[in-house]
């Protein structure tokens, strides 16, 4: 079967670094995406990776390695409002959107 | 309005009750989507619809029904609804179905309490 794995819930401090991990298991890949969900909100698009590599978009950054089925997304100099749920989805063959449980990141001051 | 619209934002109803949901995307997009949202588990993929041809069905039960007239706008027909599909009912759109890159771009939700 098809699996996307990530931890349930994680606690950083303002101002400080995080890595959320991902692995995956999915019949073909065509594309890794991290979306972010505020309580109560719409998920919201983050990242999208297919090549292998570290892609940076301002204090986010997502790295894929497609050879061991692995992702992360890095949050620098966090912020209170950074207090959210992030969610990893994986592309298959089919092209539909295999998603994880989420990661809920908790910001202490 | 921009973006992508759902209502109603909350519903209450009996499992005797029909009731509709509505979703509207102001992008220009083809493809469409309903997916269900439980407590501590992941996105689930109920329907796809490709310019406005039903291109997915997870083994949805037949109590939800579907309904896309054109590629803007989609709605979701509930009947005799279970109190386990109580549920955030999240609409999403997108560019296409079958490109890599085609990020979705979610609606609000509808948040579904069935009593």
């Amino acid at each position: 079967g098809q699996n996307i794995d990530q931890p349930t819930e994680m606690t950083a401090t303002e101002g400080a670094i995080v890595q959320i991990n991902c692995t995956y298991q999915t019949s073909g890949f065509n594309g890794l995406f991290w979306y972010q969900q505020h309580a109560g909100e719409a998920p919201t698009f983050l990242s999208y990776n297919v090549l292998d590599g570290l892609e940076e978009k301002g204090r986010f950054s997502s790295f894929l390695s497609r050879s061991k089925g692995y992702s992360y997304l890095l949050l620098k100099e966090l912020q209170m409002k950074d207090s959210a749920s992030y969610l990893c989805a994986v592309k298959d063959s089919n092209y539909q959107l295999i998603w994880g449980a989420g990661t809920k990141l908790i910001i202490k001051p | 309005e921009t973006g992508v619209t759902q209502t109603p934002r909350h519903l209450v109803m009996g499992m005797t009750n029909k009731k509709s949901l509505k979703c509207e995307q102001h992008l220009g997009h083809n493809a469409m989507y309903w997916y269900k949202q439980s407590a501590k588990k992941p996105l689930e993929l109920m329907f796809v619809y490709n310019f406005k041809e039903q291109t997915e069905n997870n083994s949805v039960p037949s109590r939800f029904s579907p309904e896309c007239p054109n590629s803007s706008h989609l709605f979701l027909h509930l009947h005799t609804l279970q109190p386990e599909d109580s549920a955030l009912y999240l609409c999403a759109s997108s560019l296409g179905t079958s490109g890599e890159a085609y990020e979705q771009y979610f609606g609000p939700g509808t948040r579904l309490t069935v009593t």
